[in-house]
């Protein structure tokens, strides 16, 4: 079983819909929670970040964390043709930990059709 | 000019080839990454450095070894390239908080 899974999708919705984007994971020791959005061509960019559980709003996009779940969740809202991209969950244990790095979803493939 | 360096972007290989991708930053990062992206599969963990004289595995190392010239350049090498390292492979950096930055990706294929 993989520590965190994530739909690939593709995700293919309408102009203006709400879009709701999830992963699940396994260890429960995760305390940073990430979504990277990827354009075609490029590198992964960080979107938003939520540290433990709770909402996280900027703008049309809110994080949510689930800890008791092991779910994490990441809403657009009034989607827009620029929105769309492949996103990508991502996780770390705290900082200064033994393997502080980032474990990714596979991402999910969103088209946003005008 | 882009705070995460990578070269080349786009290289084709013969296998049993050597073959070195280089990343540079300017960030005054003191963690490096390097993944490599399957469609399906997302971004794995080849190796990861939090200075210069600390270099880690990650989950995919086999066939990859890679080298921490300076705080700024940390490098992967292919000793001998093979068809299912066709790959785009992505450098990173991190600092003190817990964004991690990307470089634009570099595109091998092993023929």
């Amino acid at each position: 079983q993989k520590e965190v899974e994530q739909d690939p999708g593709p995700l293919s919705v309408p102009e203006g819909a709400i879009v709701s984007l999830n992963c699940t994971y396994s260890n429960s020791a995760f305390q940073y929670f990430m979504w990277y959005r990827q354009y075609s061509r490029k590198g992964p960019e960080l979107l938003m970040y939520t540290y433990s559980s709770g909402n996280k709003e900027d703008g049309r996009f809110t994080a949510q964390v689930d800890k008791s779940s092991k779910y994490i969740s990441l809403f657009i809202r009034d989607s827009q043709p620029s929105d769309s991209a492949t996103y990508l969950c991502a996780m770390s244990l705290p900082r200064g930990s033994s393997g502080d790095k980032l474990t990714f979803g596979t991402g999910t493939r969103l088209a946003v059709r005008p | 000019d882009a705070d995460v360096t990578q070269t080349p972007r786009n290289r084709i290989t013969k296998t049993g080839k050597r073959i070195m991708l280089e990343c540079s930053q300017t960030k005054g990062h003191d963690r490096m990454y390097w993944y490599r992206q399957d469609p399906g599969l997302g971004l794995r963990l080849i190796y990861y450095s939090f200075d210069v004289k600390d270099i880690n595995k990650g989950e995919i190392s086999d066939g990859y070894s890679v080298s921490r010239q300076a705080q700024a350049k940390f490098s992967l090498s292919l000793e001998s390239a093979i068809p299912n390292q066709t790959a785009l492979y992505f450098c990173a950096t991190r600092g003190l908080s817990t964004e991690a930055f990307f470089g634009q990706g570099t595109r091998l294929t092993v023929v």
